[in-house]
């Protein structure tokens, strides 16, 4: 599985914009790129995921850089809800495995 | 439309007993999987089964964990005997297919706790 990664934590404040940015320099032509988020206590849940478009849903928007070795996905109005750990994620174009890296702690402040 | 179930939700066992999970998946999905989480990491698959047959199991100890999909809907995840590296969160997911783009729905986990 092609190896991604994100830094550890990250800040924001309730209602402002959050960018949370994973780095995939080994992604392969065929690779979609995933992200899911862990609220505490809980499985985590699938968010957004794209090829090479950037894509939209009601929970965020994906960014994905024109190379595809980044990509960064956007909260665009943070609550305190959105508090997770958000992991971004290449699963094998033969398969659905989810390599799950440690993620980014995303902390919303009110 | 019902999530993914499992149970029960909590578990504590001494070292070297048995122990067992349950897990529904949601409705009309072939794939499902196992993952553990160890506190402070992310999950790490176990076992995926495809309909009731095995299509990944590199990550599962075999010497002590055992999984089985009855008749492609649920499945049973078991541990015998228990380890206390064994304590972890373990959670089942499902998926409607087996693709790179088929979202997967996790349910909320069984804690494990090994004394």
């Amino acid at each position: 599985d092609a190896k991604t990664t994100q830094p550890n934590s990250m800040e924001s404040n309730e209602e402002e914009p959050v960018h949370l940015p994973c780095n995939h320099s080994t992604i392969s032509g065929t690779d979609y790129i995933h992200w899911y988020r862990q609220l505490p206590s809980q499985g985590p849940e699938y968010v957004i995921h794209g090829l090479t478009s950037n894509v939209n849903n009601r929970m965020a928007s994906l960014a994905i850089a024109e190379d595809r070795k980044s990509s960064t996905l956007i909260l665009h109005r943070a609550t305190l809800r959105d508090a997770a750990v958000y992991y971004c994620i290449l699963p094998p174009s033969s398969g659905s495995r989810l390599t799950f890296g440690e993620g980014t702690q995303l902390t919303v402040n009110p | 439309e019902a999530g993914v179930a499992q149970s029960p939700r909590y578990k504590i066992i001494e070292k070297r007993q048995s122990v067992a999970f349950w897990c529904n998946p949601i409705s009309g999905h072939a794939t499902l999987y196992w993952y553990q989480q160890i506190l402070g990491q992310g999950p790490k698959l176990l076992i995926q089964f495809q309909n009731n047959g095995v299509v990944d199991d590199s990550q599962l100890p075999k010497d002590r964990f055992s999984a089985e999909r009855l008749k492609g809907v649920d499945s049973t995840l078991k541990i015998q005997p228990a380890k206390l590296e064994d304590s972890a969160v373990y959670l089942c997911a499902s998926s409607f297919s087996w693709g790179g783009t088929d979202e997967q729905f996790f349910g909320p986990g069984t804690r494990l706790t090994v004394l």
